[in-house]
């Protein structure tokens, strides 16, 4: 399997859940992201690691958690979710955390009810 | 700061007749420019991008764009549309190890 694949591509939860979002990429990329797409808004840029250390974190709730624990995996654990947090999350990786050129997953429909 | 402007939410044309979608950013320097491009249920795909050198970049799926620096656009192109063109599309520009992505434009393709 090539590019980057994530999993769940749908996902329901109530409030007082606690879920994970999975992101692999077979690409031997160093760089990846997780991204939330909502309606009418640009793509808001979330996290980042490079070589497997988080480099960014865009003031994110502290209810996202990330986790990439091999530069191939990444992780984004969901917890205590409010309704606004339902959105698509993408994950993308490059080769590079400079290289600009990502490829993006499918991403996770996130709907919090 | 850098930023995207995709002045149109929401476009329509005809299979078979030309395209142009707009984009202008703003950037401090010569920019890192991109289009990408989303079908319904799915993640972005890279259709060109400009780094430098020629100002006309070509694309896949015969897409092609042109960075103007005077105007600062970087308008994607497209001679003909196909009706499996109808997505989103994503003009970004690219700084020192950020991206920021316009709100997209969507694109319909009527027979």
């Amino acid at each position: 399997e090539t590019g980057v694949t994530q999993t769940p591509r749908h996902l329901v939860m109530g409030m007082t859940n606690k879920k994970s979002l999975k992101c692999e990429q077979h690409l031997g990329h160093n760089a990846m992201y997780w991204y939330k797409q909502s309606a009418k808004k640009p793509l808001e840029l979330m996290f980042v690691y490079s070589l497997e250390e988080r480099v960014e974190n865009n003031s994110v709730p502290s209810r996202f958690s990330p986790e990439c624990p091999n530069s191939s995996h990444l992780f984004l654990h969901l917890h205590t979710l409010q309704p606004e947090d339902s959105a698509l999350y993408l994950c993308a990786s490059s080769q590079e955390w400079d290289s600009y050129g990502y490829t993006f997953g499918s991403g996770t429909r996130l709907t919090v009810v | 700061a850098q930023s995207v402007t995709q002045p149109d939410i929401h476009i329509t044309v005809s299979e078979g007749a030309s395209l142009e979608l707009r984009c202008n950013y703003s950037y401090g320097a010569t920019p890192y420019l991109f289009w990408y491009v989303q079908s319904p249920g799915q993640g972005l795909q890279l259709l060109l991008k400009y780094f430098s050198g020629d100002t006309l970049v070509q694309g896949i799926k015969g897409f092609e764009a042109e960075f103007k620096r005077s105007q600062s656009s970087f308008n994607l192109r497209k001679p003909s549309v196909h009706w499996s063109d109808a997505a989103e599309y994503f003009c970004a520009v690219g700084g020192y190890q950020k991206v920021t992505f316009g709100i997209g434009t969507k694109l319909q393709v009527i027979p």
